[in-house]
């Protein structure tokens, strides 16, 4: 049972126009989201984050939105660039320092110069 | 070092036989864990380690995988008598005290 879910397996995006990467949850008890960027042949890199006492966390051209009622988070970086194709991830706990997240499968973003 | 590191980064065997992956923690990391992507899905948690605690097996799979760490410092994961359905990039990772987890590069292991 999936209880986190990236609904696009890929998005392609012109450069310096905005990438949304979108991801749904199940489970009411996660608590901490969480997004990382995979290259190919590296381990998941650690992007950007947001608790469920916020509905918005920006870093530079990374921001996450969270819709707790709707159980949905969003990443949108903007304006993208060649350098941003990678597969993004999507991550949820049920509580800060929780034993293991829960991953997404993941939605490949290409970036078009 | 200065990130996760993981061995070999590439393992072909044969179906039957067992396998030892090993995983070197970020230096100060209390925590490790233990993932695998099968081709197409995303991360499965395997197995966690915090301290001395006892670790949480919950991920495994099956009987045939297990998971060691000495410490704080080295783990490993050894798989017996693998399968094809094995076949994934297994990934390390460790964390501090936040929550943000480091992974390492994985070990691609290919059952033929």
């Amino acid at each position: 049972d999936q209880q986190v879910k990236q609904n696009s397996p890929s998005l392609s995006v012109q450069e310096g126009r905005i990438s949304i990467l979108n991801c749904d949850y199940t489970n009411s008890m996660f608590d901490y989201f969480l997004w990382y960027k995979k290259y190919p042949a590296e381990g998941p890199t650690f992007l950007i984050s947001i608790s469920s006492i916020k509905d918005k966390n920006e870093d530079g051209r990374f921001t996450v939105f969270l819709n707790k009622s709707a159980k949905h988070l969003s990443l949108h970086i903007v304006p993208s660039q060649p350098g941003d194709s990678a597969v993004y991830f999507c991550a949820a706990s049920a509580k800060t320092g929780a034993n293991n997240l829960f991953f997404g499968t993941g939605t490949r973003l290409t970036v078009i110069p | 070092g200065a990130g996760v590191s993981q061995s070999p980064s590439n393992k072909v065997t044969e179906k039957g036989k067992d396998v030892e992956l090993r995983c070197d923690p970020i230096s100060g990391h209390t925590a490790l864990y233990w993932y695998r992507q099968r081709l197409g899905q995303g991360l499965e948690f395997l197995i966690y380690f915090q301290g001395n605690s006892a670790p949480d097996k919950s991920g495994l799979p099956s009987d045939r995988f297990s998971a060691e760490r000495t410490g704080e410092s080295v783990s490993t994961l050894t798989i017996q008598r693998t399968q094809q359905e094995d076949s994934a990039v297994y990934l390390c990772a460790s964390r501090s005290h936040y929550n943000e987890q480091f992974f390492g590069p994985g070990t691609r292991l290919t059952v033929l």
